[in-house]
């Protein structure tokens, strides 16, 4: 089974502090995606990482993908309580149609 | 604006009833998929269709069912719903391309609670 294994699974931390994601599997994907889900609404996409070795930012949001397209992560600087929200990494791997989500990650910004 | 909905945003049946689902899209999208997510687990594939009347199961389509007789509209068929399908239900769609994959447009779900 090709899974997307996402650490913490749960981050409660104080605005202002900083704090990353892990996303990774044992598969090679060709690309990966990050979307963030806020309480009652579906998930919305961030940014799609597709290089090895890409990184990409978003205002205070820096997303990695690793060198061997089997792992990514998610770097949020200085957190805000609007950053608080369920973030998942999504791809399919390489060879496949197959697209899965990860199991997530639920952070919790505290003012 | 792009949008997903669904019809419902909370919903209680009863075990053993028939449970209906639907998602409609105003994008004109091909594809269209309806995921179950539950703690821990992320999102689950239960089915996708690529085109109107076409169907794939995803990883885990025992008990449901689906049908997409217009491209913008996907159903989620609960046939005898189960306490184990208690969940939340996202239905997303996306557009095809050379790639893979595209980005999914999600609806805001629907919280089904099976008594």
């Amino acid at each position: 089974t090709q899974l997307l294994e996402q650490s913490p699974q749960f981050l409660s931390i104080q605005e202002g502090e900083n704090l990353t994601v892990y996303c990774n599997s044992s598969s090679v994907f060709s690309s990966l995606q990050w979307y963030r889900q806020e309480p009652g609404e579906g998930p919305v996409l961030l940014v799609t990482v597709v290089t090895g070795g890409e990184v990409k930012k978003l205002k205070r949001l820096t997303f990695q993908f690793g060198d061997a397209r089997k792992d990514s992560s998610l770097h949020i600087t200085a957190a805000q309580p609007g950053d608080t929200g369920l973030y998942l990494c999504a791809g399919a791997p390489s060879g496949t149609y197959k697209y899965i989500f990860g199991t997530g990650t639920r952070l919790k910004v505290l003012a | 604006d792009v949008k997903v909905t669904q019809s419902s945003r909370y919903l209680v049946k009863r075990t053993g009833e028939k449970v209906f689902l639907e998602c409609v899209q105003d994008m004109d999208h091909e594809n269209m998929f309806w995921y179950r997510q539950d703690p821990g687990l992320g999102l689950r594939l239960i089915y996708f269709s690529y085109d109107v009347k076409m169907k794939e199961k995803g990883d885990i389509p025992e008990g449901y069912s689906v049908s997409r007789e217009k491209k913008e509209r996907f159903s989620l068929i609960l046939e005898s719903a189960s306490t184990n399908q208690t969940s939340m239900y996202l239905c997303a769609s996306s557009v095809t391309s050379g790639r893979a994959f595209n980005e999914q447009f999600f609806g805001p779900g629907t919280r089904l609670t099976v008594l």
